[in-house]
């Protein structure tokens, strides 16, 4: 079943924060955070494999809440270069779907100068 | 590192022809490779997934005789789609799962196939 993301869309001035959350029905065992711009593949942006776990580079991190089986990625002081759909993948625990990720239906992030 | 290379990137056919998309992991293994359909404005669906020297995996809904998927090698697997129709026109994406990796790691996608059929 498909991850639910929110919110579907949000604009930004640069310099701004956003959140987009991605929560599952299911138990997860890891959880993806890609980026795509228009036309293009999507870009990895981290993956977050441990109840609570939380990472990050530069101004984006995430966090992971295997008990609520959610993630969360949070974008700081946002720059141009930060627009595009943002996708979370789940990939679920146990069963047959090793490492199959289902997407999320995107969060369209635009950042205005 | 981690580079997936997919071709063509742009394809356009008549209806009734078949069409071929290779995806290639460059520096790395790829044990299993998955195949994605993307309509525009809408989010990644997972059509298969193809794992070296066996067959395909397809999702619920997916035509097998429709979307053949071959991974000859650890490197190498092909979606050839046959007699495409204009309902099959759509963004096609690869990705890539490193050998033994189910960690650290996020899969790389292969920069995608525009297929246009006419």
């Amino acid at each position: 079943q498909q991850p639910v993301q929110s919110p579907q869309a949000v604009i930004l001035r640069e310099g701004e924060d956003a959140v987009i959350n991605c929560s599952s029905s299911k138990a997860l065992y890891s959880v993806h955070w890609y980026r795509q711009k228009h036309g293009e593949a999507p870009v990895f942006l981290m993956i977050l494999l441990k109840g609570g776990e939380q990472k990050g580079h530069d101004k984006i991190s995430a966090s992971f809440n295997e008990k609520k089986q959610q993630s969360s990625l949070y974008l700081t002081a946002s720059q141009l270069s930060y627009s595009g759909t943002y996708f979370c993948g789940t990939d679920p625990a146990g069963g047959t779907s090793y490492g199959k990720l289902t997407f999320g239906q995107g969060t369209i992030l635009t950042v205005h100068p | 590192g981690a580079v997936v290379s997919q071709h063509p990137s742009r394809v356009i056919c008549k209806s009734g022809t078949s069409v071929k998309i290779e995806c290639r992991s460059l520096d790395f293994q790829a044990t299993t490779m998955f195949w994605y359909r993307q309509f525009p404005k809408k989010s990644l669906m997972l059509m298969a997934t193809s794992n070296e020297g066996s067959k395909a995996t397809y999702e619920q809904g997916v035509e097998k005789d429709k979307f053949l998927i071959n991974h000859a090698s650890l490197t190498l697997s092909t979606l050839t789609v046959t007699s495409a129709h204009p309902e099959d026109s759509s963004f096609y994406i690869c990705s890539a799962k490193r050998q033994g990796q189910r960690t650290r790691y996020g899969y790389t996608f292969g920069s995608g196939t525009r297929l246009t059929v006419v």
